[in-house]
């Protein structure tokens, strides 16, 4: 079945860098698009970055803009995001989730891995 | 970027009373919504895609309705087991943006 496994998730300093992995089964990965979506505590869902299934194009909030990479790597079924110059609002547990289908009736995160906690201190 | 406003921002309810929960887009987004359920300490599950299609494996009693940039979503008859918090999500364009949520609890 469809699996998504997130890691990398801990307490990190301010204006360090951090880096969050997904491993993903039970798919073929490269047909799907990929996010990563955060939550802050206590408080709602943010969509953070985004990329289509074959690399060639991501998106971003503005707020994370400069400073986080998404990426993927088709040939081993993961993708990840690159944290730098973290800052305290950044803090929350990060999910990462797969499109729900590979056409435009889909492109919305269907399938989420348990999400990783993301802790940045001053 | 897409601004979506979801309200309530919680609620009250008696187990067998219809619930409604509204959502409303910045901009005309079609049908491209989906309702998402989230319950403490888990990932959310969506319950509802294309404003209206159900999800598989979703019960009968959550619908959904709406569209270009009017939504919402409907249970018909409140179970305890339907306690949790619920937001509406876009994917007409990216970034994909999340209403604020509604926490739904049991009177």
């Amino acid at each position: 079945q469809v699996r998504l496994v997130e890691s990398g998730g801990r307490v990190v300093q301010f204006g360090r860098s951090l880096r969050l992995s997904c491993a993903t089964s039970g798919f073929t990965f490269k047909n799907y698009g990929v996010h990563w979506v955060r939550q802050a505590p206590g408080k709602g869902l943010e969509g953070v970055a985004s990329i289509w299934h074959d690399g060639s194009t991501n998106f971003y909030i503005d707020s994370v803009k400069g400073r986080f990479i998404i990426s993927r790597d088709n040939s081993k079924n993961t993708f990840s995001l690159q944290m730098n110059s973290l800052r305290a609002e950044d803090t929350g547990i990060y999910y990462c989730a797969r499109d729900q289908s590979d056409d435009n009736t889909g492109y919305f995160p269907g399938f989420w891995g348990q999400g990783t906690l993301v802790t940045v201190s001053s | 970027d897409i601004q979506m406003a979801q309200s309530p921002s919680s609620l009250s309810a008696s187990v067998g009373d219809r619930v409604t929960i509204t959502c409303r887009a910045s901009q005309d987004i079609n049908n491209y919504l989906v309702w998402f359920q989230q319950k403490p300490g888990k990932a959310p599950k969506s319950l509802i895609y294309g404003a209206s299609t159900l999800q598989s494996g979703v019960p009968s009693k959550f619908s959904g309705s709406g569209s270009e940039t009017h939504f919402t979503l409907t249970i018909s008859s409140l179970q305890p087991e339907d306690i949790a918090t619920y937001y509406c999500q876009q994917y007409k364009s990216y970034p994909l943006t999340f209403g604020g949520g509604t926490k739904v609890e049991i009177k």
